[in-house]
Protein backbone atom coordinates (compact mmCIF):
# COMPACT_ATOMS: atom_id res chain seq x y z
CA UNK A 1 0.00 0.00 0.00
CA UNK A 2 1.06 3.53 -0.48
CA UNK A 3 2.63 5.89 2.26
CA UNK A 4 4.03 8.60 3.07
CA UNK A 5 6.42 9.69 5.75
CA UNK A 6 7.63 13.02 6.58
CA UNK A 7 10.59 12.16 9.21
CA UNK A 8 10.06 15.48 11.03
CA UNK A 9 7.59 16.30 13.72
CA UNK A 10 8.28 19.64 14.41
CA UNK A 11 11.01 22.20 13.08
CA UNK A 12 12.01 25.78 14.06
CA UNK A 13 13.76 27.71 11.98
CA UNK A 14 14.56 31.97 11.89
CA UNK A 15 12.75 34.22 9.85
CA UNK A 16 15.14 34.79 6.17
CA UNK A 17 16.43 31.16 7.17
CA UNK A 18 16.42 28.44 4.21
CA UNK A 19 14.20 25.40 4.76
CA UNK A 20 13.89 21.90 3.34
CA UNK A 21 11.28 19.44 4.86
CA UNK A 22 11.46 15.80 4.23
CA UNK A 23 9.50 13.75 2.53
CA UNK A 24 9.82 10.02 1.28
CA UNK A 25 6.91 8.07 -0.17
CA UNK A 26 6.31 4.14 -0.98
CA UNK A 27 4.72 3.53 -4.35
CA UNK A 28 4.70 0.72 -6.87
CA UNK A 29 4.57 3.37 -10.25
CA UNK A 30 4.93 7.05 -11.10
CA UNK A 31 3.64 8.78 -8.19
CA UNK A 32 1.37 11.54 -8.04
CA UNK A 33 3.02 13.89 -5.57
CA UNK A 34 1.85 17.22 -3.92
CA UNK A 35 2.45 19.66 -0.61
CA UNK A 36 -0.18 21.06 1.14
CA UNK A 37 0.12 23.72 3.93
CA UNK A 38 -2.47 23.64 6.74
CA UNK A 39 -2.82 26.69 8.82
CA UNK A 40 -4.31 26.47 12.52
CA UNK A 41 -8.14 25.67 11.92
CA UNK A 42 -8.08 26.11 8.35
CA UNK A 43 -8.20 23.51 5.46
CA UNK A 44 -5.59 22.41 3.36
CA UNK A 45 -4.05 24.84 0.27
CA UNK A 46 -2.25 23.43 -2.67
CA UNK A 47 1.72 24.41 -2.79
CA UNK A 48 2.79 22.62 -5.46
CA UNK A 49 2.39 19.29 -7.11
CA UNK A 50 4.52 16.94 -9.18
CA UNK A 51 3.11 14.74 -11.72
CA UNK A 52 5.76 13.99 -14.56
CA UNK A 53 8.18 16.09 -16.36
CA UNK A 54 10.85 18.35 -14.81
CA UNK A 55 11.49 17.08 -11.40
CA UNK A 56 12.17 20.59 -10.30
CA UNK A 57 8.88 21.82 -9.36
CA UNK A 58 8.13 25.76 -8.23
CA UNK A 59 4.97 26.80 -6.25
CA UNK A 60 3.04 29.35 -4.67
CA UNK A 61 4.72 31.11 -2.05
CA UNK A 62 8.12 30.74 -3.11
CA UNK A 63 7.88 27.19 -2.69
CA UNK A 64 9.54 24.85 -4.80
CA UNK A 65 10.21 20.57 -4.51
CA UNK A 66 12.20 18.46 -5.92
CA UNK A 67 11.27 14.69 -7.33
CA UNK A 68 14.00 12.25 -6.74
CA UNK A 69 12.69 8.65 -8.00
CA UNK A 70 16.35 7.00 -6.45
CA UNK A 71 15.56 8.13 -3.14
CA UNK A 72 11.75 7.95 -3.09
CA UNK A 73 11.70 11.77 -1.88
CA UNK A 74 9.50 14.53 -2.37
CA UNK A 75 11.16 17.46 -0.11
CA UNK A 76 10.06 20.88 -0.40
CA UNK A 77 12.43 24.15 0.01
CA UNK A 78 11.93 27.91 0.46
CA UNK A 79 15.10 29.96 0.30
CA UNK A 80 13.95 32.29 2.67
CA UNK A 81 11.39 31.82 5.14
CA UNK A 82 8.62 34.44 5.97
CA UNK A 83 6.98 34.47 9.55
CA UNK A 84 3.77 34.01 7.46
CA UNK A 85 5.15 30.43 6.85
CA UNK A 86 4.47 29.06 9.98
CA UNK A 87 2.04 26.49 9.44
CA UNK A 88 1.36 22.70 9.39
CA UNK A 89 2.58 21.39 6.02
CA UNK A 90 1.47 17.91 4.77
CA UNK A 91 3.15 15.62 1.83
CA UNK A 92 1.04 13.36 -0.29
CA UNK A 93 0.67 10.92 -2.74
CA UNK A 94 -2.34 10.09 -4.65
CA UNK A 95 -3.17 6.42 -4.03
CA UNK A 96 -4.35 5.25 -7.76
CA UNK A 97 -3.50 7.17 -10.66
CA UNK A 98 -6.45 9.44 -11.67
CA UNK A 99 -8.40 8.54 -8.47
CA UNK A 100 -8.09 11.66 -6.43
CA UNK A 101 -7.48 9.69 -3.35
CA UNK A 102 -4.12 10.87 -1.32
CA UNK A 103 -2.46 9.13 1.16
CA UNK A 104 -1.09 11.75 3.71
CA UNK A 105 2.45 12.18 5.81
CA UNK A 106 1.60 12.91 9.46
CA UNK A 107 2.39 16.56 8.69
CA UNK A 108 5.28 18.59 9.82
CA UNK A 109 4.70 21.68 12.04
CA UNK A 110 6.81 24.60 11.17
CA UNK A 111 7.73 27.54 13.53
CA UNK A 112 9.25 30.53 12.72
CA UNK A 113 11.38 32.60 14.89
CA UNK A 114 11.98 36.24 14.32
CA UNK B 1 -10.60 30.22 -7.83
CA UNK B 2 -12.44 26.69 -6.48
CA UNK B 3 -13.96 27.52 -2.70
CA UNK B 4 -15.22 24.82 -0.90
CA UNK B 5 -17.51 25.98 2.25
CA UNK B 6 -17.71 23.81 5.30
CA UNK B 7 -20.45 24.65 7.87
CA UNK B 8 -20.81 24.44 10.74
CA UNK B 9 -16.79 25.10 11.79
CA UNK B 10 -17.49 24.39 14.78
CA UNK B 11 -19.83 21.90 17.05
CA UNK B 12 -20.46 20.56 20.15
CA UNK B 13 -23.01 18.42 20.87
CA UNK B 14 -24.26 16.03 23.68
CA UNK B 15 -23.25 12.42 23.63
CA UNK B 16 -25.65 10.15 21.69
CA UNK B 17 -27.13 12.83 19.22
CA UNK B 18 -26.62 13.47 15.61
CA UNK B 19 -24.46 16.03 14.18
CA UNK B 20 -24.24 16.76 10.52
CA UNK B 21 -21.77 18.74 8.55
CA UNK B 22 -22.35 20.08 5.28
CA UNK B 23 -19.52 20.65 2.31
CA UNK B 24 -20.49 22.69 -0.48
CA UNK B 25 -18.52 23.49 -3.14
CA UNK B 26 -19.46 27.26 -4.05
CA UNK B 27 -18.62 27.77 -7.70
CA UNK B 28 -17.86 24.80 -9.51
CA UNK B 29 -19.66 21.61 -9.66
CA UNK B 30 -18.05 18.50 -7.79
CA UNK B 31 -19.47 14.84 -9.07
CA UNK B 32 -16.95 13.49 -6.01
CA UNK B 33 -16.00 14.50 -2.19
CA UNK B 34 -13.88 13.17 0.02
CA UNK B 35 -14.44 13.31 3.80
CA UNK B 36 -11.20 13.52 5.82
CA UNK B 37 -10.73 12.59 9.76
CA UNK B 38 -8.40 14.17 11.16
CA UNK B 39 -6.82 13.58 14.68
CA UNK B 40 -4.74 16.23 16.63
CA UNK B 41 -1.41 15.89 15.51
CA UNK B 42 -1.58 13.38 13.13
CA UNK B 43 -2.18 13.33 9.48
CA UNK B 44 -5.76 13.58 7.22
CA UNK B 45 -7.41 9.88 7.11
CA UNK B 46 -9.93 9.36 4.16
CA UNK B 47 -13.00 8.06 5.58
CA UNK B 48 -15.04 7.73 2.64
CA UNK B 49 -15.56 9.11 -1.32
CA UNK B 50 -18.85 10.87 -1.90
CA UNK B 51 -20.38 10.15 -5.23
CA UNK B 52 -23.57 12.48 -6.92
CA UNK B 53 -26.52 10.22 -6.91
CA UNK B 54 -25.14 7.19 -5.32
CA UNK B 55 -23.61 5.85 -2.37
CA UNK B 56 -20.42 6.55 -0.99
CA UNK B 57 -17.61 4.05 -0.48
CA UNK B 58 -16.32 3.56 2.51
CA UNK B 59 -12.87 2.77 3.33
CA UNK B 60 -11.49 0.17 5.59
CA UNK B 61 -12.58 0.01 9.64
CA UNK B 62 -15.14 3.15 8.62
CA UNK B 63 -18.09 2.41 9.98
CA UNK B 64 -20.94 3.36 7.77
CA UNK B 65 -24.06 3.10 9.73
CA UNK B 66 -21.65 5.74 12.18
CA UNK B 67 -20.42 7.94 9.39
CA UNK B 68 -23.95 8.74 6.97
CA UNK B 69 -22.20 10.20 3.59
CA UNK B 70 -25.67 11.96 1.45
CA UNK B 71 -23.95 13.30 -2.00
CA UNK B 72 -27.66 14.83 -3.42
CA UNK B 73 -26.24 17.73 -5.39
CA UNK B 74 -23.35 18.05 -7.67
CA UNK B 75 -22.44 21.07 -5.06
CA UNK B 76 -23.50 19.73 -1.56
CA UNK B 77 -22.13 16.55 0.31
CA UNK B 78 -23.64 16.26 3.79
CA UNK B 79 -21.83 13.81 6.62
CA UNK B 80 -23.78 13.14 9.52
CA UNK B 81 -22.08 11.67 12.75
CA UNK B 82 -24.86 9.50 13.98
CA UNK B 83 -25.36 8.89 18.03
CA UNK B 84 -22.05 10.67 18.41
CA UNK B 85 -19.75 9.92 21.32
CA UNK B 86 -16.73 11.56 22.75
CA UNK B 87 -14.16 9.23 20.76
CA UNK B 88 -15.98 10.63 17.77
CA UNK B 89 -14.56 14.11 18.35
CA UNK B 90 -12.18 15.25 15.50
CA UNK B 91 -11.63 17.34 12.97
CA UNK B 92 -13.40 17.03 9.85
CA UNK B 93 -12.18 18.14 5.86
CA UNK B 94 -13.66 17.32 2.76
CA UNK B 95 -12.60 18.21 -0.58
CA UNK B 96 -14.15 18.35 -4.18
CA UNK B 97 -12.99 17.65 -7.00
CA UNK B 98 -13.57 19.68 -10.00
CA UNK B 99 -12.48 16.82 -12.56
CA UNK B 100 -10.37 14.09 -12.83
CA UNK B 101 -7.54 13.76 -10.54
CA UNK B 102 -5.95 14.59 -7.56
CA UNK B 103 -4.65 18.15 -9.35
CA UNK B 104 -8.26 19.73 -8.93
CA UNK B 105 -8.83 19.06 -5.53
CA UNK B 106 -9.98 22.13 -3.08
CA UNK B 107 -10.36 21.58 0.82
CA UNK B 108 -12.82 23.07 2.70
CA UNK B 109 -12.06 24.73 5.82
CA UNK B 110 -12.76 21.96 8.55
CA UNK B 111 -15.36 21.18 10.94
CA UNK B 112 -14.70 20.59 14.19
CA UNK B 113 -16.77 18.59 16.81
CA UNK B 114 -16.32 18.09 20.09
CA UNK B 115 -18.45 15.56 21.44
CA UNK B 116 -19.61 15.83 25.50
Amino acid sequence: AQSVTQPDIHITVSEGASLELRCNYSYGATPYLFWYVQSPGQGLQLLLKYFSGDTLVQGIKGFEAEFKRSQSSFNLRKPSVHWSDAAEYFCAVEAQGGSEKLVFGKGTKLTVNP
Amino acid sequence: GAVVSQHPSRVICKSGTSVKIECRSLDFQATTMFWYRQFPKQSLMLMATSNEGSKATYEQGVEKDKFLINHASLTLSTLTVTSAHPEDSSFYICSAAQGIGANVLTFGAGSRLTVL
